[in-house]
């Protein structure tokens, strides 16, 4: 098993650029979110999902777009990239909700200019 | 609102000294509780959780963590700290008919003096 994965690792945009974090899990698990990671800020919820087709907010949404269309990806959008959103971003997965291991991936780190 | 509180944002601890990381859960019902470390340049690893049962649990690396229903929390130990346990680490709460995704702390950062 992979675990879970995400490409790239590093990427540098600029602002208004728009792109796609990419997040896959070989697990089979309904569950997966994605967070980032700000110092001093710990680890924030941006969107999850619930299974394929289903997806709902987390705590910083804004300027983020998801989709789930297979149990194994869970891309992250940005469509006008902004400096705020410079961060380094996880993706996790898990079997069952909340009361599960979160499953996390190595990150990518974003520096929007 | 459900909340995890890691109320040490550093702790410094010389290489082979003892180490408490404390963590206090609010949560209406019994919660199901997790201590993941991030090592520098990673992802996060899950280091050992709490469902029921014995209050103390065992996890990798010689950590150990005690639930205490009175006190709300749910403190991570280490009886020998070594240069090498360097990292970040989150405790996480979650309960059955809660929230999807876990609640996390905001983190406390372990350094460790040779």
């Amino acid at each position: 098993n992979a675990g879970v994965t995400q490409t790239p690792k590093f990427q540098v945009l600029k602002t208004g650029q728009s792109m796609t974090l990419q997040c896959a899990q070989d697990m089979n698990h309904e569950y997966m979110s994605w967070y980032r990671q700000d110092p001093g800020m710990g680890l924030r919820l941006i969107h999850y999902s619930v299974g394929a087709g289903i997806t709902d907010q987390g705590e910083v949404p804004n300027g983020y777009n998801v989709s789930r269309s297979t149990t194994e990806d869970f891309p992250l959008r940005l469509l006008s990239a902004a400096p705020s959103q410079t961060s380094v971003y996880f993706c996790a997965s898990s079997d069952r909700p909340s009361t599960d291991t979160q499953y996390f991936g190595p990150g990518t780190r974003l520096t929007v200019l | 609102a459900q909340s995890v509180t890691q109320p040490d944002i550093h702790i410094t601890v010389s290489e082979g000294a003892s180490l408490e990381l404390r963590c206090n859960y609010s949560y209406g019902a019994t919660p199901y509780l997790f201590w993941y470390v991030q090592s520098p340049g990673q992802g996060l690893q899950l280091l050992l959780k709490y469902f029921s049962g014995d209050t103390l649990v065992q996890g990798i690396k010689g950590f150990e963590a005690e639930f205490k229903r009175s006190q709300s929390s749910f403190n991570l130990r280490k009886p020998s700290v070594h240069w090498s346990d360097a990292a970040e680490y989150f405790c996480a709460a979650g309960y059955t008919g809660g929230s999807y995704i876990p609640t996390f702390g905001r983190g406390t950062s372990l350094i460790v003096h040779p």
